[in-house]
């Protein structure tokens, strides 16, 4: 079975301090981990995902899969940051590939 | 180009009512899958079409059906509807069945039973 694990539910920083938001996983293969942004009245969206190993938006995530995770960082917050952030799994074998979301953390910027 | 779009955005059912819920894909994508969503639960796959056919399908009962038609566009149909039904449900498309597409969500309909 496959999980996702997001400790935090609700995590508030000051504009220009650093950002982590912590995302563990449970799976057997070789997953596809991405993480997803919420905006306040938008749409759920794909933020970035392991394979590309790209920056969006000065956040970046690196997979460890020694510890599992794949924890989500931006040096300096902004305020726009503030949003839902959803942490996803996706199986590399056929029948397995719905995402499985954590239940996210609310990241609070305060000016 | 167009987004994923669902109809309706928003829907008041009584218990025992039946619903259906419609999604329409990005144009190109034959991939169609549906959440749901609520505050305790988080977010939980439903199930997955691709070319007309259910490939993967979630924990869930089976008064929760689905289908797509030939022009990608997929419906869901909860029946004997329950106040735990009440939530937001997600439709996301992407181009093919592989882990590899990016999944591109809808705006949701909100359901809520009385």
């Amino acid at each position: 079975a496959q999980r996702v694990t997001q400790p935090e539910k609700l995590l508030s920083v000051f504009k220009g301090a650093p950002v982590e938001l912590k995302c563990n996983y449970s799976y057997s293969g070789s997953p596809e981990l991405f993480w997803y942004v919420q905006y306040s009245r938008q749409r759920l969206q794909l933020l970035l995902r392991h394979i590309s190993r790209e920056s969006i938006k000065g956040f970046t995530a690196d997979l460890n899969k020694g510890e599992t995770s794949f924890h989500l960082k931006k040096p300096f917050a902004q305020e726009e940051d503030s949003a839902m952030y959803y942490c996803a799994l996706r199986g590399s074998g056929a029948g397995s590939y719905q995402l499985t979301f954590g239940k996210g953390t609310k990241l609070s910027v305060i000016p | 180009k167009a987004g994923v779009t669902q109809t309706p955005r928003y829907l008041i059912k009584t218990r025992g009512q039946q619903v259906t819920l419609s999604c329409s894909p990005i144009s190109g994508h034959r991939s169609v899958s549906w959440y749901q969503q609520t505050p305790g639960q988080g977010l939980q796959f439903l199930f997955e079409y691709f070319s007309e056919t259910q490939r993967n399908k979630g924990n869930f009962p089976g008064r929760f059906s689905g289908r797509q038609f030939s022009n990608s566009r997929s419906e869901m149909n909860v029946s004997t509807l329950e106040l735990g039904d009440s939530a937001l449900y997600l439709c996301a498309s992407s181009r093919t069945l592989t882990g590899a597409d990016t999944q591109y969500f809808g705006p949701g309909t909100r359901l809520t039973v009385l």
